[in-house]
This record gives structure tokens, sequence and C-alpha cells, in this order.
């Protein structure tokens, strides 16, 4: 178990510019989750998959971000035409989704800085 | 919508005291909640995991409750140590617009602990 893992751990782009995250879960993980997290504040929920498929997407995954999980493995998030307001942490977490209990385990996260 | 909220924002202690952090939400439905650590500019990490059937769990020092019909838990920490400053977040899996149970965080509790 080599955890969940996430990359870049720092990102500086300008605004305007695409950015795009990668995360790879847990290697039996079904379930991929993609917070969203400001300072001072409590992780935001964007999307998830279970396997390759997304569920759920929340509004504030405007149509400037777009996730992927091809194969139901890693996945990327990508922002395209970046703003200000993008700057914070980009968290991934996994589980193994049965119908029973769900534990999430999360990542280091991605920093975003947008100038 | 489900609400979290986290009480108190910031908690400031000396080692050795037993502390209590809580957590409230406003819909009773849910899956189940979980604690999680942060420590600055990193990912969170698990601590307990209750399931909306359970009353309570504990790991070491650590205590977390659940009382659905009032909407609330607490974490408690026994002997409270240095190393056990960081932020303490609570995430509670709602069911959320698509059908899924989604984990909602509180803004966290910000934790010092002082030698």
């Amino acid at each position: 178990d080599t955890g969940v893992s996430q990359n870049p751990r720092h990102k500086i782009t300008k605004r305007g510019q695409n950015v795009t995250f990668r995360c790879d879960p847990i290697s039996e993980h079904n379930r991929l989750y993609w917070y969203r997290q400001t300072l001072g504040q409590g992780p935001e929920f964007l999307t998830y998959f279970q396997n390759e498929a997304q569920l759920e997407k929340s509004r504030l995954l405007s149509d400037r971000f777009s996730a992927e999980r091809p194969k139901g493995s890693f996945s990327t998030l990508e922002i395209q035409r970046t703003e200000q307001g993008d700057s914070a942490m980009y968290l991934c977490a996994s589980s193994l989704f049965t119908g029973d209990v769900e534990k999430l385990f999360f990542g280091s996260g991605t920093q975003l800085s947008v100038l | 919508k489900q609400e979290v909220t986290q009480i108190p924002a910031a908690l400031s202690v000396p080692e050795g005291e037993n502390l209590v952090l809580n957590c409230s939400f406003t819909d009773s439905a849910i899956y189940n909640l979980q604690w999680f650590r942060q420590d600055p500019g990193k990912g969170l990490t698990s601590l307990l995991l209750i399931q909306s059937s359970q009353r309570e769990q504990t790991s070491g020092r650590l205590n977390a409750s659940l009382d659905k019909s009032s909407g609330r838990s607490t974490l408690y920490i026994a002997a409270s140590q240095p190393g056990d400053s960081a932020t303490y977040l609570c995430a509670v899996r709602v069911q959320g617009a698509g059908g899924s149970y989604i984990p909602t965080f509180g803004r966290g509790t910000s934790l010092i602990v002082h030698p």
C-alpha cells in the first residue's frame, strides 16, 4: 500500500494558462474523489468516480474544469484558462466501496498558485 | 443542503489537557462520519470512522462519538501532546444531488498544544 499519490505537489501558473493534475489512487480502490481547499476552509467536493464512471459533479465544477479516470485507474483534473480564484489546494482521495463501510484516504494535494 | 459546523474554530491549550472538539450537522440522514487530521500544507489523515449505526469509535487517546438525533459528533483527545497540534476536520457523508453519498466537510478546528 503506497497510499494516494498526487503530482505535482506545487504548480505556479499565469492567469489564462491550462493546468493538469494527476492522482494515483490506492491500487484496489474503486472510488476516486476530487476536492478543493482554500486557506482556512474545509475541503469542498468537486467530483467523484466509481471505476471509470464520473457519478457526480459539484456546481463548483465550472465548464473550465474537467476530470477523467480512464480505465478506472489514475485520474486527471484539468483547469482551462486559469483564473486567480482557482488558486487553492486540490486534494484527491480514494476509497474501496463495497456497499458497506467506505473510508476515504487522501493524497498530499497539489497546491496551485495562479499569478 | 447539509451544513457541517465545527466548534471551536481554534483552540490553544497546555500539554496534558483533555480536549473535546465538536462537529454538528443539520441533516441526520447520514451514512457515516469520519474525523481527519490535517497538518499545515499537507493532505488529510484519517483518524476515526463512525458508521451511522454506531455510537462511538476509539483509537488510542482518541474517542469519537456520534448522536444522529441531535446532529452531533464529538472528538475527545485525552492527555494532549504538542504533536497533536494540527487542524481537525469532520466529514459527514450525505446524499448529494445525484443521489450519491458525498463526504461534506466542516471548516475544522485548529488546535495548538503548548509544551
